[in-house]
């Protein structure tokens, strides 16, 4: 246990459909970040918020929508899915040199 | 984003030491040298980091050339939970890691 929960831990959703990703750290940590792992490719940083407010969004499309109503809370909305978007999508928060990392959550697109 | 190299995958047997290597030719001044691992199934997990001299914890050591242009990933008796992909990662403060395809570590019974 890293002190950072994801759920759902599997997610099978249509090209149509709209979810979210829910992410939670009881760390007390400041900084909270989204990043998207496909098959056989590095981990890809997608966004990243310090104290509720985004910092970086590198280059997202805008199907995924990112959500941080406080430090200790991350959303990851998600429509219109495209195939290629099939990955495992990983929650992370940290407070200064350390990044502590969610489980993750699989998602399939079909 | 500095960069560094490491090799694609390495093999060690049970409760042998295991020694993974990476480059960091380009590293500057204020960049910390960050070691993650991530094993099957699971997210990555901070393992180890450091700037100029070694550092010891309970899961590994790292060990820091003179120059900062390398730097090595100590497991100092490898148990078949030990495998993994290792990443090795160089980042300046608190700007972004950013991960490579890092070391797969094989550890035989």
């Amino acid at each position: 246990e890293t002190g950072v929960t994801q759920t759902p831990r599997h997610l099978v959703m249509g090209m149509t459909n709209k979810k979210s990703l829910k992410c939670e750290q009881h760390l007390g940590h400041n900084a909270m970040y989204w990043y998207k792992q496909s098959a056989k490719k590095p981990l890809e940083l997608m966004f990243v918020y310090n104290f509720k407010e985004q910092t970086e969004n590198n280059s997202v499309p805008s199907r995924f929508s990112p959500e941080c109503p406080n430090s200790s809370h991350l959303f990851l909305h998600l429509h219109t899915l495209q195939p290629e978007d099939s990955a495992l999508y990983l929650c992370a928060s940290s407070q200064r040199h350390e990044q502590y990392f969610g489980p993750g959550t699989r998602l399939t697109v079909t | 984003d500095a960069k560094t190299t490491q090799p694609n995958s390495m093999e060690s047997n049970e409760e042998e030491p295991v020694h993974l290597p990476c480059n960091h030719s380009t590293i500057s001044g204020t960049d910390y040298i960050h070691w993650y691992r991530q094993l099957p199934s699971q997210g990555p997990e901070y393992v180890i980091h450091g700037l100029t001299s070694n550092v010891n914890n309970r899961m590994a050591s790292l060990a820091i050339a003179e120059d900062r242009k390398s730097s090595t990933l100590i497991l100092h008796r490898a148990t078949l939970r030990d495998a993994a992909v290792y990443y090795c990662i160089l980042r300046a403060g608190s700007e972004k890691l950013v991960f490579g395809k890092g070391t797969k570590l094989t550890v035989n019974p």
